[in-house]
Formats: C-alpha cells, structure tokens, sequence
C-alpha cells in the first residue's frame, strides 16, 4: 500500500524553531511537497523536494533523503499565523500527490 | 490573476439526492485535479484530466461518481445518488505542466449527506 507518516499535532512557542517530520511508503516517487493548509482554506504549496538534500524559502526549509523514504518541513521565527495543519505529500508516478493526514501546528505567545 | 475557484462553497442534500461541484481552474492550466478529504482524515486523490481527457481516474470510490471537463475548461463532479460516506470536503486543484512540482488549490467544497 501507499502511505505517508507525520505527526498529528505539534505545540511551539512563537520566535521557535519546529520541525516537522514525514516518513513515505509509496509505489513511485517523484517529488515530496509540503502544502500548508489554515482552518477553512484552501491547501498551499510550501515546498517541494525532488532530490536529496535542504531547500530553503525565507523561513521555511524542506530536507529530503530518498534513500531513508523520509523529509522534514522546518519553520524558523515562528510566528503566530503560522498555526495551521501541516501536510506531506508525494507526487507519484503518475503525477497526483498522496498525501499524509496532516500534522496540526498551534503556536502559543 | 484568479485563482482555482469551486462552487458550491456549501451544500447540504440528503442521501439519494444529487450534486453537482464545479470547478474552475486558472486560466491555461491543462491539468485539472480533484480530491477529498473524509471525516478528517488524509487528502486523498480521485481523478486527474489533462484538458478534456481522463488521465487517471484510479481514485474515483465508485460509479455514483462522474466527473467531466468538456472544452478542457471548468470541470464537475456530480454525485448521484449520494450516500452518507460521501461527506467531506472536495477540493479542487490545477497545474499548468503534468510534471509540475506545484497545483494550486482551490477553497473546496463542504458537501454533507444527512
């Protein structure tokens, strides 16, 4: 089967540092993708990481290791807009994503 | 430039009934993609177009489900007859290039079967 592992719920402080962790079990692998997602939103594209290694945009960085079937999403300076759920996704080879049930961000003053 | 836009936002019908979503993608992007996400659970993928034709309709749960994108422009998805399990949010969302690392989503549909 496909699946993809994240944590349900995360607690950090504003100014923190958190990371999010995402571990994949797919058929076919092109990419991993973070979309950022706010209560009643529409899913936003954070990231996207198609080979091993960092990617980094402002204050959010997105790691990928292939071998390990595994990435993170790290959020820096935390700021309270930042709560929001949280969503890895693998875009197969076929080109749709799966996604995993998403990890929910509360950041606290 | 507008986004991927879906109506309705709400819909509300009872099991039996049918509905019919819309979506209308970015202008120029070819790929059209439609997913939901059930009882809070993952966002999970149902069927891809490229312009007008099915790419991959492997997610589709079952034949109460059609969905159609004539002109290769807007697309709806219609459920008929719903059922109780088919409650969730319906979202909607487009790439211009197949191979995009990026799709763009649109607000969903919130769609309740009482």
């Amino acid at each position: 089967g496909q699946s993809l592992e994240q944590p349900s719920e995360v607690t950090a402080v504003e100014g923190a540092i958190v990371q999010i962790n995402c571990t994949y079990q797919t058929s076919g692998f092109y990419g991993l993708s973070w979309y950022q997602q706010h209560d009643g939103g529409a899913p936003t594209f954070l990231s996207y990481n198609a080979l091993d290694g960092l990617e980094e945009t402002g204050r959010f960085s997105s790691f990928l290791s292939r071998s390990d079937s595994y990435g993170y999403l790290l959020l820096q300076e935390l700021q309270m807009k930042d709560s929001a759920s949280y969503f890895c996704a693998v875009m197969d080879s076929s080109y749709k994503l799966i996604f995993g049930s998403g990890t929910r961000l509360l950041v606290r003053p | 430039e507008a986004g991927v836009t879906q109506f309705p936002s709400h819909s509300v019908i009872e099991k039996g009934q049918t509905v019919t979503l819309r979506c209308d993608p970015i202008s120029g992007h070819d790929n059209l993609y439609w997913y939901r996400r059930v009882m809070g659970k993952e966002i999970k993928f149902l069927l891809h177009f490229v312009k007008e034709s099915k790419q991959d309709e492997s997610g589709m749960p079952n034949n109460r489900f059609l969905a159609e994108r004539t002109g290769g422009t807007y697309s709806t998805l219609k459920v008929q007859p719903a059922e109780l399990e088919d409650s969730g949010v319906y979202f909607c969302a487009s790439s211009q290039y197949t191979s995009g690392n990026e799709q763009f989503f649109g607000p969903g549909t919130r769609l309740t079967v009482l």
